[in-house]
């Protein structure tokens, strides 16, 4: 069983802080990395999928990059929003079930007006 | 456009009965997968289909069935229910089976055993 873990558990900010939260995942048989932001009563929306070393992905104030001869990758949020608030779920693609997705137990961001 | 769409939404069973759950994925897309959430935890890997074969089998018992059918829509069957099985289950579509294709989620099913 492959261990993919996302710190912090939770999290709380008043509106306009940045904020960042780490996915560990195993270094060795990588394939690609997911982001998910999972808002309550609603589904997990795609938020970035990354697979080369290196890679930094960009969508208006969310950023993310990946490390993957270290195994962790860092979202980041510029200037929270209070409907930012949400899950923030990353799943690992790797190992030897080539179809297979691990994900973490996710961040859960709350953003105080 | 629509997107993936499950049935039904919530579903409360008794110990020991079969349920059947469904997911549509979205127009084009050829791969579903299933994934069993439990509260405070990440969504578990149970099964991807591709173009009707299975692709990808999870660590769950073989109480758990799925297929796909012709037009890519695809049913997860659980046998045997057990107060475990209580969880939500969530399907989601991608245009490849590949593990670097955007996964697209429905809102789930909520299963609730008794």
């Amino acid at each position: 069983i492959l261990n993919v873990e996302q710190s912090p558990q939770s999290l709380h900010v008043q509106e306009g802080d940045s904020t960042n939260f780490t996915c560990s995942f195993p270094s060795s048989n990588f394939y690609a990395l997911h982001w998910y932001r999972w808002e309550t009563a609603k589904s997990p929306e795609a938020l970035f999928v990354m697979t080369l070393n290196g890679d930094e992905k960009k969508k208006g104030r969310i950023s993310a990059t990946l490390n993957t001869k270290e195994g962790y990758s860092y979202l980041y949020i510029k200037g929270s929003q209070p409907e930012d608030s949400a899950t923030y779920l990353c799943a690992f693609g790797g190992g030897y079930n080539f179809n297979k997705f691990y994900f973490g137990s996710g961040t859960k961001l709350n953003v105080k007006p | 456009d629509a997107g993936v769409t499950q049935s039904p939404t919530h579903l409360i069973k008794t110990r020991g009965q079969h349920v059947t759950l469904r997911c549509s994925p979205i127009s084009g897309h050829k791969s579903v997968s299933w994934y069993q959430q439990v509260l405070g935890q990440g969504p578990q890997f149970i099964f991807q289909y591709y173009e009707k074969e299975e692709r990808g089998r999870g660590n769950f018992p073989d109480r758990f069935s799925a297929r796909q059918f012709p037009n890519y829509s695809s049913e997860l069957n659980v046998n045997a229910l057990l107060l475990g099985d209580s969880a939500l289950y969530l399907c989601a579509s991608s245009g490849t089976s590949g593990r670097g294709s955007e996964q697209y989620f429905g809102p789930g099913t909520r299963l609730t055993v008794t």
